[in-house]
Order: structure tokens, then C-alpha cells, then sequence
């Protein structure tokens, strides 16, 4: 079975310092991790991708994301906000080699930029 | 290439009506599936398509169906509408398991935001 936890439903930072958001997850198989953003009325672009290679995986806009398979977390992070940066965040797993269907997203986390 | 397009934006159904969400994309994927969108709940699958000719059901399949009569276009029908489907929905795309190399970067729409009354 298959689950993803995104443990903060909002995270607000101010704008210049770093931003931490995490996700949990748990996989009977070997997985592979996605985070993806979605900016208001828009769809979800693809953030970063983890695929059992380098467990360092850096995506757009500044973002990067460590995969820790003993502490079976995948948490986003970036140096520096920008106003840009507010938006929503979902973490997502699936087992490499099986079903789309077994997709699973996380419920998002809600990030928001200050002045 | 116009990547994965949804129409409409916007729509509003009476209980009991039936409409049809259009998604097409031009990438050639061979996975599209649709999505639906609620506050708290991230996104929960709703049916998929492997290629052409051939879907399957997600999650939340109950009140819907899909065809798969070409690559391009999975059209999502709603056969009677209800208040709980009034929600954002979201069609997405991408290589297959084998092209993709076992994994799934998916390729969204904009969206489209259906209320039911």
C-alpha cells in the first residue's frame, strides 16, 4: 500500500528567507516522488522528480528536494522566497513499474510569501 | 504545441443534468486521466486510459464515464449531475510505462471549475 503525508496544510515565510516543506511517505515499492505546484486558477506544473537516481533533485525556480529512504521523506526546500512562490504544493508518490492508478497525491500545502 | 487543453473554464448544472468535460492533448501520450480537485483532499483519480480503446476506473469513479476513441481527446461525461460533483477537475497526460521508463511526469490542463445546483 501506498500513502503520501504532507505535514503542513499552510506555511507562511517571509520574503528573502528559506522555505521548508515536507512530505512523508510510505511505499511497498520502490517509489517515485514528484512535487508539483499550482499557482491560483491555474493547473499543476511539475516542481522536481525523484526516479532512484540521485537522491539531491534539483527542479525549477530555485527549488530542490531530498529523497531519504530512512526517514522515507522527501522534503521541498528553497535558499530564498519570493512573492512568486505563493502557491499551492503537492507531494506525490507512485511505484516505478506499476499502474498509473497507484498515483497518489498529498493533500497540498498552502505556501505564503510576506513582505 | 498547445500541451493539454480543458474545456470549458467554467460551467454551471442543475442537479440532474448531463454534460460532457472535453480534455485533448498533442504531446501523443499514451496515459490521460482525469482528476478531480476538493479543498483539503489534494487530487483524487477519477477514471483513467492506458491508449486508446482502453480506460479504467480511479478512485471516485461512481457517477461518470470516459471513452477513449482516439489519442488525442479523453472526453469526461457527467450523466446526472449532483451537488457533490460540484468541484475542479483536471485532466492530465503522459508517456506510458514503457516510454516513460516506469514512472508517470504528468502534464495538466488549466481546469475546470463545475458547479451543480
Amino acid at each position: 500500500a501506498q500513502s503520501v503525508t504532507q505535514l503542513d496544510s499552510h506555511v507562511s515565510v517571509s520574503e528573502g528567507t528559506p522555505v521548508l516543506l515536507r512530505c512523508n511517505y510510505s511505499s511497498s515499492y520502490s517509489p517515485s516522488l514528484f512535487w508539483y505546484v499550482q499557482h491560483p486558477n491555474k493547473g499543476l506544473q511539475l516542481l522536481l522528480k525523484y526516479t532512484s537516481a540521485a537522491t539531491l533533485v534539483k527542479g525549477i525556480n530555485g527549488f530542490e528536494a531530498e529523497f531519504k529512504k530512512s526517514e522515507t521523506s522527501f522534503h521541498l526546500t528553497k535558499p530564498s522566497a519570493h512573492m512568486s512562490d505563493a502557491a499551492e504544493y503537492f507531494c506525490v508518490v507512485s511505484p516505478t513499474y506499476s499502474s498509473a492508478s497507484k498515483i497518489i497525491f498529498g493533500s497540498g500545502t498552502r505556501l505564503s510569501i510576506r513582505p | 504545441n498547445a500541451g493539454v487543453t480543458q474545456t470549458p473554464k467554467f460551467q454551471v448544472l442543475k442537479t440532474g443534468q448531463s454534460m460532457t468535460l472535453q480534455c485533448a492533448q498533442d504531446m501523443n501520450h499514451e496515459y490521460m486521466s482525469w482528476y478531480r480537485q476538493d479543498p483539503g483532499m489534494g487530487l483524487r483519480l477519477i477514471h483513467y486510459s492506458v491508449g486508446a480503446g482502453i480506460t479504467d476506473q480511479g478512485e471516485v469513479p461512481n457517477g461518470y464515464n470516459v471513452s477513449r476513441s482516439t489519442t488525442e481527446d479523453f472526453p469526461l461525461r457527467l450523466l446526472s449531475a449532483a451537488p457533490s460533483q460540484t468541484s475542479v477537475y483536471f485532466c492530465a497526460s503522459s508517456y506510458g510505462n514503457r516510454a516513460a521508463k516506469g514512472y508517470y511526469e504528468q502534464y495538466f490542463g488549466p481546469g475546470t471549475r463545475l458547479t451543480v445546483t
